[in-house]
């Protein structure tokens, strides 16, 4: 089974500039989320699709964010403008969902973001 | 507020010595406990969860609801086990996960 990829795996871009990640998740994996870790902090929760609807948005930092997941397949994440706070690794995971409990992350490899 | 604590940013020990990575969470209801792997250029991937109460690659965690604790241990570290370890939780029902900031773990030959 192919795992959760992200696209791209590293990303150089000059404050102000404009970013957009992409994560396939594991198909059939109709949860997905996104993370981000930054710099010697922890890894935080963005935001969670179940299918294309956001269910939780409340980790997303401010409304330069915006994530999509259009047909509910493969999401992006658009950074716009960015700032060199967003600098970090961007996590995707999905996971199946289940009629109870708790199912375990897939996670991808990770896009690192430097802003400059 | 949920939170994890790992209050270790590294720990190093030789081959053959025990382990111990402490993890200690603050949560209101009844979580679920996990801790998380990465080794050196691979993905994030989950090691154990408490519900299963298994030994996975010979560590073991023991939910300790009294001490709000899920410290993972390993009699004798190898090599192969030095990666960046994460304990996380969610709460019941959902796979939303909350991260500690994650501990290093280096094991010497």
């Amino acid at each position: 089974e192919a795992g959760v990829t992200q696209f791209p795996s590293h990303s150089v871009i000059e404050k102000g500039q404009t970013v957009t990640l992409r994560c396939d998740p594991i198909s059939g994996h109709d949860n997905l989320y996104w993370y981000r870790r930054v710099m010697g902090k922890e890894i935080k929760f963005l935001l969670h699709f179940v299918k294309e609807s956001k269910q939780d948005e409340s980790g997303m930092p401010n409304n330069r964010f915006l994530a999509e997941r259009t047909g509910g397949t493969y999401s992006t994440l658009k950074v716009q403008p960015a700032e060199l706070e967003d600098s970090g690794v961007y996590f995707c995971a999905s996971s199946p969902l289940s009629t109870g409990g708790n199912s375990p992350l897939h996670f991808g490899n990770g896009t690192r973001l430097t802003v400059t | 507020a949920q939170r994890v604590t790992q209050p270790e940013k590294l720990l190093s020990v030789f081959k053959g010595a025990p382990v111990e990575l402490k993890c200690n969470y603050s949560y209101s209801g009844s979580p679920e406990l996990f801790w998380y792997v990465q080794y050196s250029r691979q993905r994030l991937q989950l090691l154990l969860r408490h519900i299963s109460r298994e030994s996975i690659k010979g560590f073991t965690a023991d939910l300790n609801k009294g001490e709000t604790s899920f410290h993972l241990k390993k009699p004798f570290a190898q090599e192969e086990d030095s990666a960046m370890y994460y304990c996380a939780l969610s709460r019941y029902n959902t796979d939303k996960l909350i991260f500690g900031t994650g501990t290093r773990l280096q094991v010497f030959p």
